[in-house]
């Protein structure tokens, strides 16, 4: 099955600062990528996602790009503000016909620190 | 207007005792999720239907059974409650198991 590594574990910046988080996936026929923000006590936020016929996508202060060759996808965040202060998961998923269709497999998660 | 809505928010009993977890969304969404997250902060997906047909079966012990009414709710139902049970459910729904939302959480402890 399907195993995404998320790096690094924690991160901690200051306010103005950009943040990177990285993912990588195993599974080559992988083909959705999104990333979600949780904050303390409760569920996980849909923040941008990408499909691997596109290798970045960006919204506002937010960019994903994904590698399929490398088979990575990182998160990135300008502009850092304190309330961007979360933890962040990316998941991978298949697509149609395959035994990873609509299962999100995720990465262990980003706890990321917004220093004002 | 709550997308996808659990009860209990809360959930605290003794091992060996039986308990169910609710979920509804109002989204209009066909295919709906279960997922753990543990103390870890490890989310893991437990089970998926689809137009109230089990799709996604992960290994999950079988005192867990997961029930769709109709395709606005999928409902937990575990048995013989185990420490080990304790955790986070999530609930999400998607529209035929594209991006999926998820719900506010039921944070379940067993004593």
């Amino acid at each position: 099955g399907e195993n995404v590594e998320q790096h690094p574990s924690t991160l901690s910046v200051q306010e103005g600062d950009s943040a990177v988080i990285k993912c990588t996936y195993s599974d080559s026929a992988s083909n959705y990528f999104p990333w979600y923000k949780q904050e303390l006590g409760k569920g996980p936020q849909l923040i941008i996602d990408i499909r691997s016929n596109v290798g970045e996508k960006k919204d506002q202060r937010i960019a994903v790009t994904l590698n399929k060759t490398a088979k990575h996808f990182s998160l990135h965040i300008t502009e850092t503000q304190p309330e961007d202060s979360a933890v962040y998961f990316c998941a991978a998923s298949g697509g149609a016909g395959g035994t990873s269709y609509g299962k999100l497999t995720f990465g262990q998660g980003t706890i990321l620190t917004v220093h004002p | 207007d709550t997308a996808v809505s659990q009860t209990p928010k809360y959930l605290v009993t003794q091992m060996g005792n039986d308990k169910s977890i609710k979920c509804e969304q109002n989204l209009g969404h066909d295919t709906m999720y279960w997922y753990k997250q543990d103390s870890k902060k490890f989310l893991k997906i437990m089970f998926s239907y689809n137009n109230k047909e089990l799709i996604i079966n992960e290994t999950v012990p079988n005192r867990f059974s997961p029930k769709s009414p109709d395709k606005a709710h999928l409902n937990l139902h575990i048995n013989s409650l185990e420490l080990g049970d304790s955790a986070v459910y999530f609930c999400a729904s998607s529209v035929d198991m594209g991006t999926q939302y998820f719900g506010p959480g039921t944070r379940l402890l067993v004593l």
